[in-house]
């Protein structure tokens, strides 16, 4: 098992469904993240929560909407998506959003989602 | 907005050849840089980090930095089938690059090592 676990990992919606990522990290860490993986474009940073904090949205749309309600726990609500949302979402944590020290990040295994 | 510019390839090489996996940045105040490895259908995992120019050897994989010239590479010595993968080079964000959570990504290199 490891240490950043998302579940669905596969979920296919249809654009007026409403549905949620879920991810758990299981290493005391502080800050977590949601970067999307499109096929053909770079990993993109979506969000970042430090201490359950909001730090950064990546402009983002609205349609998708993060939730942290605590710092091992992170879920990203989705709504009225289009079809070219569909991607690989990874979650990820770290120590801390800032600073280098120790600072690795982790990735889930991600969550495959297709909007049709 | 920082850049990070890979070759997606595909990169083709023979098993026990040397891989060859570059990488160009456009901030030149980044101070740090990473390569994670990504297997189809998996999530990707840390297998070098380099701060130096110069050169980082670790096992099969070393990792020259060219700060100077912006540039940073992976090689991969003696390579293997099961090293087939996408390879990512990865720079953090913030200010002086301090923010190892906040990474911008190259699109990967895709390799494959045939037998």
């Amino acid at each position: 098992e490891t240490g950043v676990t998302q579940t669905p990992r596969h979920l296919v919606m249809g654009m007026t469904n409403k549905k949620s990522l879920k991810c758990e990290q299981h290493l005391g860490h502080n800050a977590m993240y949601w970067y999307k993986q499109s096929a053909k474009k770079p990993l993109e940073l979506m969000f970042v929560y430090n201490f359950k904090e909001q730090t950064e949205n990546n402009s983002v749309p609205s349609r998708f909407s993060p939730e942290c309600p605590n710092s091992s726990h992170l879920f990203l609500h989705l709504h009225t998506l289009q079809p070219e949302d569909s991607a690989l979402y990874l979650c990820a944590s770290s120590q801390e959003a800032q600073g280098s020290s120790g600072n690795t990040i982790y990735f889930g295994e991600g969550s495959w989602l297709t909007v049709v | 907005q920082k850049e990070v510019e890979q070759n997606s390839g595909p990169l083709s090489v023979p098993e026990g050849a040397i891989a060859s996996l570059n990488c160009t940045y456009s901030d030149r105040g980044s101070q740090s840089f990473f390569w994670y490895r990504q297997y189809s259908g998996k999530s990707p995992e840390l297998i070098m980090s380099i701060y130096s120019n110069g050169d980082k050897e670790d096992g099969r994989f070393t990792a020259q930095l060219n700060k100077a010239s912006q540039y940073v590479s992976l090689l991969i010595r003696d390579s293997q089938p099961s090293d087939s993968a996408t390879y990512l080079c990865a720079v953090p964000g913030g200010a002086g690059g301090t923010s190892y959570g906040k990474l911008t990504f190259g699109q990967g290199t895709i390799l494959t090592v045939h037998p």
